[in-house]
């Protein structure tokens, strides 16, 4: 199956700081989205990229779709503690028997120190 | 709008039991889905259905049946609970490729 490695696996950033974190896959995707799961919740959906080489901004987020369709970035600007939490990438590939079905990477996982 | 809904939060079984994960969505979509998620390795999808009727197995449905009768409702059974059934589980409904999460239930076997 479809495999996502995202990296880094974890990140201890002063308040203030820019953060960047990635995806990258062994197969192609129709869309990417970046999720954030905070403590004892469900995975929020922060930004879904459906055209490579698109690349978009909510706040102070702002996540592309690589060119290759294989990867896919997020950057955090100015963090601020309620930043902290789990990252997840996810691709979508609408295809097939894939069609619905995500897969994730297995995190980024984010402390900021104020 | 309640979204996706997932009752229990918290369980703890005993190995051999069995139980049901409940999930009901009131967004009206027809996907919904099935994850678990374990430190380190991501959520890894386990059932998922394309609408009231159908169902499919995901990557990990070893140990797990779901079924749909309506387009609201995707309960997830354990027939019967083994230690490495230990973890979070998520439901989600899905727009398209945007899944919609509930808050998880926290499952411990011992």
């Amino acid at each position: 199956g479809q495999q996502l490695n995202q990296s880094p696996q974890s990140m201890f950033i002063q308040e203030g700081e820019d953060v960047s974190m990635n995806c990258t896959s062994s197969s192609i995707f129709n869309t990417w989205l970046w999720y954030k799961q905070d403590p004892g919740e469900g995975p929020v959906l922060l930004i879904a990229l459906y055209k490579a080489g698109e690349l978009t901004s909510n706040g102070r987020l702002t996540a592309q779709f690589g060119i290759t369709r294989k990867d896919s970035f997020l950057n955090i600007s100015a963090s601020i503690p309620s930043d902290v939490g789990i990252y997840f990438c996810a691709g979508h590939y609408a295809g097939g028997t894939s069609y619905g079905k995500l897969t994730f990477g297995q995190g980024t996982i984010l402390t900021v120190h104020p | 709008n309640a979204g996706v809904t997932q009752t229990p939060k918290f369980q703890v079984l005993k190995t051999g039991q069995s139980m049901t994960l409940q999930c009901a969505q009131d967004m009206n979509h027809e996907y919904m889905s099935w994850y678990r998620q374990d430190p380190g390795m991501g959520l890894r999808l386990i059932h998922y259905s394309v609408g009231a009727g159908i169902t499919d197995q995901g990557e990990v449905p070893n140990g797990y049946n779901v079924s749909r009768s309506t387009t609201e409702d995707f309960p997830l059974r354990l027939l019967s609970a083994a230690p490495s059934q230990t973890s979070v589980y998520f439901c989600a409904s899905t727009n398209g490729p945007e899944a919609f999460f509930g808050q998880g239930t926290r499952l411990t076997v011992v």
